[in-house]
This record gives C-alpha cells, structure tokens and sequence, in this order.
C-alpha cells in the first residue's frame, strides 16, 4: 500500500510569491490535514479536509489555504510569501471518521528569501 | 486557547536506563492523546496512543500513563537503546468529529548513548 506523497519536496521562492503544495493520500483515507513544522515553533495545525470540506481550521492569517478533491488528494497554497513561511509543511491522511492514527507524509520544505 | 505543554525539551540517558517525557493540556474536552516519533530527516510515526477512558497501556518497552484530573500524560521508556534516539511529540485532541485536528507539545530531543 503506498504511502502519503508529497510534492514537491524542495522549494525555493521569494517573498510576496505564492506557492502550492501537494499531498496524495493512502488510498481510502478520506481525511488529510496540513501541519507546518519548523525548529521554534514545532508541529502547529494548518487545517483539516474530509469529503472536499475544510472541517477544521487552525490560527494561521488567510494567506494559508487549502482544498480537497473528490479522489482525496488536496493541496494547500500561500499567498504572498514571508521569510517566516519558511518551514517543513508536512501532510498527513487518516480514514477520517474521528480521531485515529494520522500518516504522515515526508514533507515540503520550503525556504523563501 | 487549546495548548499542550512537554517537558524536558532535551533528555539524554545512557543505554539500558528508562526515560520519561511528560506532557500538559488545557482543553478539558480533549479524550484522545498520540505519541509520534520523528527520527531525523524522517515523517513522524505514532508510537503509541491512548484514549481518555484507560489510565495507562503498555506496547513492549513503551508505556503511556494518563490522569484526567490534573490533565497530565507520560511517555515512559524502559531498556533504552540507540535506535530510541528521536524527537519525541505528545498531541492532544477531542476524540469526536476533529478528524486529523492534533495539538502537538513542543517536542522532546531524547538522545541515547551507547
């Protein structure tokens, strides 16, 4: 069974660019949410879809969002990038019908200058 | 807000003895509580989870306690060995309809030494 996939795993851009990640998740799982991981702040919750629906939201400002697709698959973009965006944006997939074990993804690291 | 506390940020043992990391949260309603590894350059992996209505469950080496009073759970290690060597992240979360909503610690750097 494959795991979650996460593309791209590297990128660079600069500020006040957008970027848009992708994450494919275990072949059922109908959840996946988004994280952002980085050395000061550690894993923080960006948001959450079931079913093509954002079920869940964590306190980042609006420049984060996201969206699912009827196959699961879901993407997150920022907007206007800021040298503080810089992270580890890690995606994880679970079955979805409440709180279980959560399958991460290797993760996107973005840097921006 | 909902928050989650972990202590020690760094733990270092010697191979064979037992480490314990402890984790706070503040939100009452929280009913479901992972432990994830991260090994280095790695995606986090759970370990091992438990949920409000058990106080403690034991995987082999690994064991987590809960008390729901004082809003405390531990990661108890025993028999240490080098590959335990990771970050560790307690989480927290309601364990009805928030999906894959965790509210993570900050993370506890446990270093082995041979």
């Amino acid at each position: 069974k494959a795991g979650v996939t996460q593309t791209p795993r590297y990128l660079i851009k600069t500020r006040g660019q957008q970027v848009t990640l992708s994450c494919s998740p275990i072949s059922g799982h109908r959840s996946v949410s988004w994280y952002q991981q980085t050395p000061g702040q550690g894993l923080q919750f960006l948001f959450e879809y079931f079913s093509e629906t954002q079920r869940n939201k964590g306190n980042f400002p609006g420049r984060f969002s996201g969206r699912q697709f009827s196959n699961s698959r879901s993407e997150m973009n920022v907007s206007t990038l800021e040298l503080g965006d810089s992270a580890l944006y890690l995606c994880a997939s679970s079955l979805g019908q409440d709180t279980g074990e959560l399958f991460f993804g290797e993760g996107s690291r973005l840097t921006v200058l | 807000g909902e928050n989650v506390e972990q202590h020690p940020s760094t733990l270092s043992v010697q191979e064979g003895d037992s480490a314990v990391i402890k984790c706070t949260y503040s939100d009452s309603a929280s009913n479901y509580f992972p432990w994830y590894k991260q090994e280095l350059g790695k995606r986090p992996q759970l370990i091992i989870d438990i949920r409000s209505n058990v106080g403690e469950k034991k995987d082999q080496r690994i064991a987590v306690t809960l008390n729901k009073t004082a809003k405390h759970f531990s990661l108890h290690i025993t028999e240490t060995q080098p590959e335990d060597s990771a970050v560790y992240f307690c989480a927290a979360s309601p364990f009805y309809n928030q999906g894959g909503k965790l509210i993570f610690g900050q993370g506890t750097e446990l270093s082995v030494k041979p």
